[in-house]
């Protein structure tokens, strides 16, 4: 059975910092990853999707990488603003049309 | 960029009441997943629809609960008889393919008193 899980728990930096969120799964055998945001009492806002045959995508200050063989992702913030302040979550695809088995997600908050 | 429409936003219901949650899937998507968030944890899959029926489904998504889509737009959770432990966030997502990106709803936060 996949296992998600994301480190930090929560993260508390000064606005500008680069930061990494790290995520880890059980079962290399995915199809895709995907890094959420959601902030509180809300929805989540999809960051971007990595498929298993990718190294890394990349969407603005956002930089995401897999490395499926050991079971890790990362998610690269550059230069971070109070209103990246949320709870980042990683969601990994075991298989085609399969349901996506999140993480517990990290807390970000960035202190102006 | 497209939505996913969730209605109601929030729900109250008495233990023992039917509920039902309507979902709009983005309209060429194939793919509907349902999803609950009890406070404070991981976001938990319920069950997955596709070509008008269920294709896969957790160990929460008992008898209890249903899905339709009744019609060309809307996909609804049906929850038959509620308890306490079902008071969450629900959330509906659709995805255009077997590999694609999945877009989340806003979510309905069901309490249930």
């Amino acid at each position: 059975k996949q296992e998600v899980t994301q480190i930090p728990a929560a993260l508390s930096v000064p606005e500008g910092e680069n930061l990494v969120l790290n995520c880890s799964f059980t079962d290399s055998a995915i199809y895709n990853l995907q890094w959420f945001r959601q902030d509180p009492g809300k929805g989540l806002t999809s960051l971007l999707l990595i498929q298993s045959s990718q190294r890394e995508q990349t969407s603005g200050r956002l930089n995401a990488s897999l490395d499926k063989s050991s079971g890790r992702s990362t998610l690269y913030i550059a230069a971070s603003q109070p209103g990246d302040s949320a709870t980042y979550l990683c969601a990994v695809r075991p298989g085609y049309g399969q349901n996506f088995v999140f993480g517990p997600g990290t807390r970000l908050s960035v202190l102006p | 960029e497209p939505e996913v429409t969730q209605t109601p936003s929030h729900q109250v219901t008495q233990m023992g009441q039917e509920v039902i949650l309507r979902c709009v899937p983005i309209s060429n998507h194939l793919y509907f997943y349902w999803y609950r968030q009890i406070l404070g944890q991981k976001v938990e899959f319920l069950v997955s629809f596709y070509n008008n029926e269920i294709s896969e489904k957790s160990e929460i998504f008992d008898d209890q609960f249903s899905v339709e889509r009744p019609d060309g737009s809307n996909f609804t959770l049906k929850i038959r008889s509620t308890k306490l432990e079902d008071s969450a966030m629900y959330f509906c997502a659709s995805s255009s393919s077997g590999l694609g990106r999945f877009y989340f709803g806003s979510g309905t936060q069901l309490s249930v008193l």
